[in-house]
């Protein structure tokens, strides 16, 4: 089956730190992939996506991804993380006309 | 532009109650979706439309049903309302299904 694991539920950081969180995918072929933020009480937001080509990924807010085929892995990285960062991160797979989500990590912030 | 609008914003139901859950966009967006989010389990996509008149289910379809009379609208229907139907239920849409999503600010449905 189709999936997508994110292995940390809850990711504590100092402000200023860098950051890595982490997802796997199990498909039978490459899927596009996301990562989408959610703050608290609100809807999620596009971050980056991957569809083909060069595997390091820009986003907004100074995040990025690599896409590893090697390791089925896609995982989101920012060199220095800000108290706004503190939010929900959803890596996510599109096949199928499906978006299929991740169980989030919750990332904290200490100042 | 209003973007992805969902009502109510908050509801109660007694077991075995219907209800439906709506949601309409203004982007002239193909594509429409309903997510239901569960702590621990991400979003999981219950149904889909890439179309007017065209559905198909997702990962949780059982105990809903959608229609696309239209490209706006999206409505959810909860046919017999269930205490594990108790989520937050969120509508998004885009212009084509592979593309970014846009999310409404969610339902919070609880069913007693």
């Amino acid at each position: 089956a189709q999936s997508v694991t994110q292995p940390d539920i809850h990711i504590t950081v100092s402000e200023g730190a860098s950051l890595e969180l982490r997802c796997n995918y199990s498909y039978g072929a490459t899927p596009y992939l996301f990562w989408y933020v959610q703050s608290p009480g609100q809807g999620l937001q596009l971050l980056l996506k991957y569809f083909s080509g060069d595997t390091l990924v820009q986003g907004i807010k100074g995040f990025e991804a690599e896409f590893k085929r090697s390791q089925s892995s896609f995982n989101l990285r920012k060199p220095s993380v800000h108290w706004s960062d503190a939010a929900e991160y959803f890596c996510a797979a599109y096949a199928g006309n499906m978006l299929t989500f991740g169980g989030g990590t919750r990332l904290m912030v200490k100042p | 532009n209003a973007g992805v609008t969902q009502t109510p914003k908050f509801q109660v139901l007694k077991t075995g109650q219907s209800m439906t859950l709506q949601c309409a966009q203004d982007m002239n967006h193909e594509y429409m979706s309903w997510y239901r989010q569960d702590p621990g389990m991400g979003l999981r996509l219950i149904h889909y439309s890439v179309g007017a008149g065209i559905t198909d289910q997702g990962e949780v379809p059982n105990g809903y049903n959608v229609s696309r009379s239209t490209t706006e609208d999206f409505p959810l229907r909860l046919l017999s309302a269930a205490p594990s139907q108790t989520s937050v239920y969120f509508c998004a849409s885009s212009y084509r299904s592979e593309e970014k999503l846009f999310f409404g600010s969610g339902t919070q449905l609880s069913v007693l």
